[in-house]
């Protein structure tokens, strides 16, 4: 079982629709994390952390569900340029350098 | 560009050959971590400096990878006898101690192994 699991898509949705992407983490002792967003043929850069409160950034909201283990990535109003793949990262031991456990990303392609 | 940069971007190169990568990390952070990345799926964490200090290394690192990084500056990667199984992406990132959480990525060496 991967350590990180996602739905890998693709999600395919019109320009303005509001689109959910979930993914289950496995170690219960997981202590960060995050979304990255990653473009065809270029690197994953950091879209947002997540937070056991929720958080909301523009369109973006990101949850945490620590009891269920799982993560989960809303985008309202979606925009052609969010077409990409999302990311869910976590960091296992703070302390041990902050190596990112990557899933295998959700595609998202948003149509006109 | 003051971000992380990585060399060569592309490597095509014949099994059992040996292959080098360079990464030169943003100059103030300390931190920097080799992934690798097949298609269709997330990057895989390899290794990790602090400095020049190489502190973590993932099973996935077989004794025909090393990596260094000499002067806590730039750091290589290398593969040796290389085989079809080793074509990936290989990302380099960085990070200061005062926001290890956000990793800065690198474009990335594209590595084909025929």
């Amino acid at each position: 079982r991967k350590e990180v699991e996602q739905d890998p898509g693709p999600f395919n949705v019109p320009e303005g629709a509001t689109v959910a992407f979930n993914c289950t983490y496995s170690n219960s002792a997981s202590q960060s994390f995050f979304w990255y967003r990653q473009d065809c043929r270029k690197e994953p850069k950091l879209l947002m952390s997540v937070y056991s409160s929720g958080n909301e950034d523009g369109r973006f909201t990101a949850q945490l569900n620590r009891a269920s283990q799982y993560i989960s990535l809303l985008i309202r109003d979606s925009k052609l340029s969010d077409s990409a793949t999302y990311l869910c990262v976590v960091i296992v031991n703070n302390n041990a350098g902050n190596m990112l456990t990557f899933g295998g990303g959700t595609r998202l392609m948003v149509k006109p | 560009d003051t971000g992380v940069s990585q060399d060569p971007r592309h490597k095509i190169t014949k099994r059992g050959q040996n292959v080098t990568f360079r990464c030169d990390p943003i100059s103030e952070h300390n931190r920097l971590y080799w992934y690798r990345q097949t298609l269709g799926q997330g990057p895989e964490f390899l290794t990790y400096f602090q400095n020049e200090a190489q502190l973590e290394k993932s099973r996935l690192l077989s004794d025909r990878f090393s990596a260094e990084r000499p002067k806590g500056s730039f750091s290589t990667l290398e593969i040796q006898r290389t085989e079809q199984g080793d074509s990936a992406m290989y990302l380099c990132a960085s990070s200061s101690d005062r926001s290890t959480y956000e990793q800065y990525f690198g474009p990335g060496t594209r590595l084909t192994v025929t």
